[in-house]
This record gives C-alpha cells, structure tokens and sequence, in this order.
C-alpha cells in the first residue's frame, strides 16, 4: 500500500516556467514533509521540507504547499532552470513511532533550454 | 567534509549468493540508514543503525540484515538473493535520528544486479 503517492511519473517544462511535482498521501499520521532531488549516479540531496503547522514554506526558487485537508502537497519551481532536470522524490515522516521516511516513487523533471 | 561513501559501486552477484555492501557516513554522524530503490517502488526503507543499534526496521524479509560499528561505519548483507533483489541500495547519514531536525546525507549507492 502506497502512502506517499507521486503520480506522475515524468514531467517536461520549458527553461523559465514554472515547474509544479505533485504527491499525495494517505496516512493522516503524517506531519512532516521533504523533498529530495537525485541525478543520475548520485544519492537523493535533500531540498525543502514543510511541517503540518504551515502551509507554505519558501527557498529561494523552490517553494513547497501543502494541503492538508487534501492529503496534497506540491513543489513549485520558479523559474525552471536545465539544471533542475533530476528526479524528485516527495518524503514524509508521521508523529511518534520511528519517523521513519517514508518515500513516493519519484517524479522525473526535465527542464528544455 | 568528506560525504557518504558507498562500497563497491557496482555488483553481479548470482541467485542463491549473498552480498555485503558497506558504508561510511559522514564524520561525526551516528545514525545510518538503509534504502531499497527500484524503478517499480521507488525508495523503500529497510533499516536504521545509531550508536551499534538498529533502531528502526521497514517490511523486507530476514534476508536482509545488517550491523554497525562503534566507528558508525555499517554492513547490509542480503542472503539467498534473488532477482527481485537487483536495486540501487542507497545509505544515508545523520547526526542523530530525526529527520525533522537532521538532515539525512546519502551515498550515491551500490547497484547491485542479481542474474
């Protein structure tokens, strides 16, 4: 059973638009939330995180949303750069217990010059 | 500072064999932590190690299993392979064992194929 669910598994955007990952869970335990990215031949770096207590938290191009009443959350990258072109996996840790992370299948981004 | 480093890279291994991978966490760092990553699952924990002790284990079969020692560096070892079991196994550091407060540092992984 799938609790981090990141459905698509490709997105394509052109250099200097907005590039939007979605994932959606399903555990309501969930509380903290990341992001990682991955090039090929390296290991996943991590890039932004958000706890339940927020909606929205900001690094410089990198903004991450989250719905919870949706068990949605989204990363928005402004503006898109090649150099973002990776994989993003979205991650989630739940209150008590090991918080453990807990990982969705990824999301490969391209970014087109 | 040096980051995580993975040992070896690369792996063929046979069914039936087993396999250690290794792994050294950054400096100072005590917990170390295990992922599974396939294209079909994504990355899927399998366990965590602070100061020579698993703390946390995910669902993989007790084939999988591994060890840390006190210099924090630590072994998988995967009995009985079989082909499900061809991956990339990724290990990650941190200081301590939260990922709320700590980030999780990653090695660039072994990949491991099972024929």
């Amino acid at each position: 059973d799938q609790q981090v669910k990141q459905n698509s598994p490709s997105l394509s955007v052109q250099e200097g638009r907005i590039s939007i990952l979605n994932c959606d869970y399903t555990n309501s335990m969930f509380d903290y939330f990341l992001w990682y990215k991955k090039y090929p031949a390296e290991g996943p770096t991590f890039l932004i995180s958000i706890s339940s207590i927020k909606d929205k938290n900001e690094d410089g191009r990198f903004t991450v949303f989250l719905n919870k009443s949706a068990k949605h959350l989204s990363l928005h990258i402004v503006p898109s750069q090649p150099g973002d072109s990776a994989v993003y996996f979205c991650a989630a840790s739940a209150r008590g217990g090991s918080e453990k992370l807990v990982f969705g299948k990824g999301t490969k981004l391209t970014v087109n010059p | 500072k040096a980051g995580v480093t993975q040992t070896p890279r690369y792996l063929i291994k046979t069914r039936g064999q087993q396999v250690t991978l290794s792994c050294s966490p950054i400096s100072g760092h005590r917990s170390v932590s295990w992922y599974q990553q396939t294209p079909g699952q994504g990355l899927q924990f399998l366990f965590e190690y602070f100061s020579e002790t698993q703390r946390n284990k995910g669902n993989f079969p007790g084939r999988f299993s591994g060890r840390q020692f006190s210099n924090s560096r630590s072994e998988m070892n995967v009995s009985t392979l079989e082909l499900g079991d061809s991956a990339l196994y990724l290990c990650a550091s941190s200081r301590w064992t939260s990922p709320r407060t700590d980030t999780q540092y990653f090695g660039p992984g072994t990949r491991l194929t099972v024929l």
